[in-house]
């Protein structure tokens, strides 16, 4: 079945770090790929998403490329920001059909 | 657009007691969709459906009834209430059709303690 594997949290780091959350993923042919941010409080909004392999992603200074032969997309940005703080999901979503599988979040602290 | 609505935002039930959670969408979305979301468990979807008198069950259905009268509106119906429902409902939206890729939007959610 579809599945997604993300990066166990809590991760905290300081303001201009770079960030990575490792995404892995199972699925059936070439899923559609997502990133999503929930910040406290809210509900979750499409930060990006890449549709084929080899698709890369971007949005707000975050990048994340569809890599087919490791079945990845890990998300990163060169340097976080305080505002940045937030929880993160991995999503697919299969290619038949109309369902998503989420990630259980990684929660990201940014400290001045 | 006011995208994605949900009344209530919070919810206290007691054990036993039913209630609707609501939920409408001003986008003419096909598929809407009910996820619960619980402490390192992610979004586990409940219900969804892919258009209007059509449903069907996500991976955690039991205990909760839903329906599709019209595009806009897709109701969670929580029949006899448990303490493990206890969780953060967000509802969601997005066109719908195989081979066309389109992203959910999600209302701000609902948070319910079953005591």
């Amino acid at each position: 079945g579809n599945s997604v594997t993300q990066m166990e949290g809590p991760v905290t780091l300081s303001e201009e770090a770079f960030l990575t959350i490792n995404c892995t993923y199972t699925a059936t042919g070439y899923p559609s790929l997502f990133w999503y941010v929930q910040y406290p409080g809210e509900g979750l909004q499409l930060l990006l998403k890449a549709t084929k392999a080899d698709d890369k992603g971007s949005n707000k200074g975050f990048e994340a490329t569809y890599r087919k032969e490791t079945t990845s997309f890990h998300l990163e940005k060169g340097s976080v920001q305080v505002s940045d703080s937030a929880v993160y999901f991995c999503a697919l979503k299969e290619v038949i059909g109309n369902q998503f599988y989420f990630g259980t979040g990684t929660s990201l602290t940014v400290i001045p | 657009n006011a995208g994605v609505t949900q009344t209530p935002k919070f919810q206290v039930l007691k054990t036993g007691q039913s209630m609707t959670l609501q939920c409408a969408q001003d986008m003419n979305h096909e598929y809407m969709s009910w996820y619960r979301q619980d402490p390192g468990m992610g979004l586990r979807l409940i219900h969804y459906s892919v258009g209007a008198g059509i449903t069907d069950q996500g991976e955690v259905p039991n205990g909760y009834n839903v329906s599709r009268s019209t595009t806009e509106d897709f109701p969670l119906r929580l029949l006899s209430a448990a303490p493990s429902q206890t969780s953060v409902y967000f509802c969601a939206s997005s066109y719908s059709g195989t081979g066309v890729i389109f992203e959910q939007y999600f209302g701000p959610g609902t948070r319910l303690t079953v005591t």
